[in-house]
């Protein structure tokens, strides 16, 4: 299975963008990229996912690299509700189950 | 508020002791899962459902006991268990598990096992 690497946490301002990277050097071409978070006392959410193309929702964009071995969650005006462990996931279309690494732990400062 | 409704919040048990945890989804989906968070440690798959049937057991010692009367009910059954299993417990939907749809997840049951 491909596997994605994400630096251990992050640090941002309020109300300044937040780029969270993920390497998946290994990704095949039917893995999809899914982004959760896990807010403090939660359960993981789901943030954004996609193949190719860049996406873009209410929470969030990703940008996927051409070659497909990177991409970044972007989120454009953090806030401190935005503080969480960020997880990026491949996961096949044909429905393998997800399988969460480390993450990314955002921390956000006033 | 996710749809999805994991009981109790917290639980704390001796090793010679029985509980059940309880998982109750509304959203409709034909997929559930239990998923284990250890402390520092990444989310664990434990088991999962899809309409009703297992479809998958991650190794998972004995002493947890997986139970799915319906698509919209999951519990976990708990005996003999030690204090390493203390973790918290994540319940987890989604409309099918053999495609590619995303995750819905209840808020956990924080375990203490003394």
């Amino acid at each position: 299975d491909a596997k994605t690497t994400q630096p251990n946490s992050m640090e941002s301002n309020e109300e300044e963008p937040v780029h969270l990277p993920c390497n998946h050097s290994t990704i095949s071409g039917t893995d999809y990229i899914h982004w959760y978070r896990q807010l403090p006392s939660q359960g993981p959410e789901y943030v954004i996912h996609g193949l190719t193309s860049n996406v873009n929702n209410r929470m969030a964009s990703l940008a996927i690299a051409e070659d497909r071995k990177s991409s970044t969650l972007i989120l454009h005006r953090a806030t401190l509700r935005d503080a969480a462990v960020y997880y990026c996931i491949l996961r096949k279309d044909y429905g393998q189950n997800f399988v969460f690494g480390p993450g990314t732990r955002l921390s956000v400062l006033p | 508020e996710t749809g999805v409704t994991q009981t109790p919040r917290h639980l704390v048990m001796g090793m010679t002791n029985k509980k059940s945890l309880k998982c109750e989804q509304h959203l409709g989906h034909n997929a559930m899962y239990w998923y284990k968070q250890s402390a520092k440690k990444p989310l664990e798959l434990m088991f999962v459902y899809n309409f009703k049937e297992q479809t998958e057991n991650n190794s998972v010692p004995s002493r947890f006991s997986p139970e799915c009367p319906n698509s919209s009910h999951l519990f976990l059954h708990l005996h003999t268990l030690q204090p390493e299993d203390s973790a918290l417990y994540l319940c987890a939907s989604s409309q099918d598990s053999s495609t590619n749809e995303k995750l819905f997840f209840g808020s956990g049951t924080q375990l203490s096992v003394l």
